[in-house]
């Protein structure tokens, strides 16, 4: 079935980029999203990406699409204390109704 | 501002209990989820429901119920409490023509003692 990866922690110096990594598993993909979870609150979406898209640039924040290799990547440039979160890599087809979340990557600023 | 409210943000239950979490959203979404989050397993989909009185089951639904009697409104329902149903609980909507750009509520932390 479907499947997404990503690693569970990192660790980013401030004022450094951070690059959080998933992979998934479905081909069929259309969409591929970017949710931020801060400590105590619900997810709330940064960025989607079409799977027609290479990438896709957002004030500090890219995406970056590897169709060929299912990989999917979030480069924060920068990084400040604020980004401190939980980051979740999700997917979706056209025609689902559903999205597939990854695990979360937890990211920590250290001063 | 757009809204998805959760009713509790905390809630202590006892084993066998019958436990409400109730969802609202403002946005006129077709698509209501709930989902459940727990350390390094992300989130999983318990129910989701794609318009008034229609429920599909997700990944894990045993164990639980929904009611989505209004557009706008969709309950979970736990009938009979278990320790291991201890777990954050989210609820999301999208449109039914973007239905990955979910809107979350708050979550409401469920501990079952």
């Amino acid at each position: 079935g479907e499947d997404v990866e990503q690693s569970l922690f990192l660790s980013v110096r401030e004022g450094d980029s951070s690059v959080i990594n998933c992979t998934y598993t479905d081909s069929s993909s259309t969409y591929l999203y970017w949710y931020k979870q801060e400590p105590g609150a619900g997810l709330q979406l940064l960025t989607y990406i079409f799977s027609n898209m290479d990438m896709k640039q957002d004030q500090r924040l890219t995406v970056l699409l590897n169709k060929k290799d299912k990989h999917l990547s979030l480069r924060i440039a920068d990084t400040q204390t604020g980004d401190s979160a939980i980051y979740f890599c999700a997917e979706s087809t056209m025609s689902a109704s559903k999205i597939i979340f990854g695990s979360g990557t937890r990211l920590s600023i250290r001063p | 501002d757009v809204k998805v409210t959760q009713s509790s943000r905390y809630l202590v239950k006892r084993t066998g209990e019958k436990v409400f979490l109730e969802c609202v959203q403002d946005m006129d979404h077709e698509n209501m989820f709930w989902y459940r989050q727990d350390p390094g397993l992300g989130l999983r989909l318990i129910y989701f429901s794609y318009d008034v009185k229609m429920k599909e089951k997700g990944d894990i639904p045993e164990g639980y119920s929904v009611s989505r009697e209004k557009k706008e409104r969709f309950s979970l329902i736990l009938e009979s409490a278990s320790t291991n149903q201890t777990s954050m609980y989210l609820c999301a909507s999208s449109l039914k023509a973007l239905a990955g750009v979910l809107f979350f509520g708050p979550g409401t932390r469920l501990t079952v003692l």
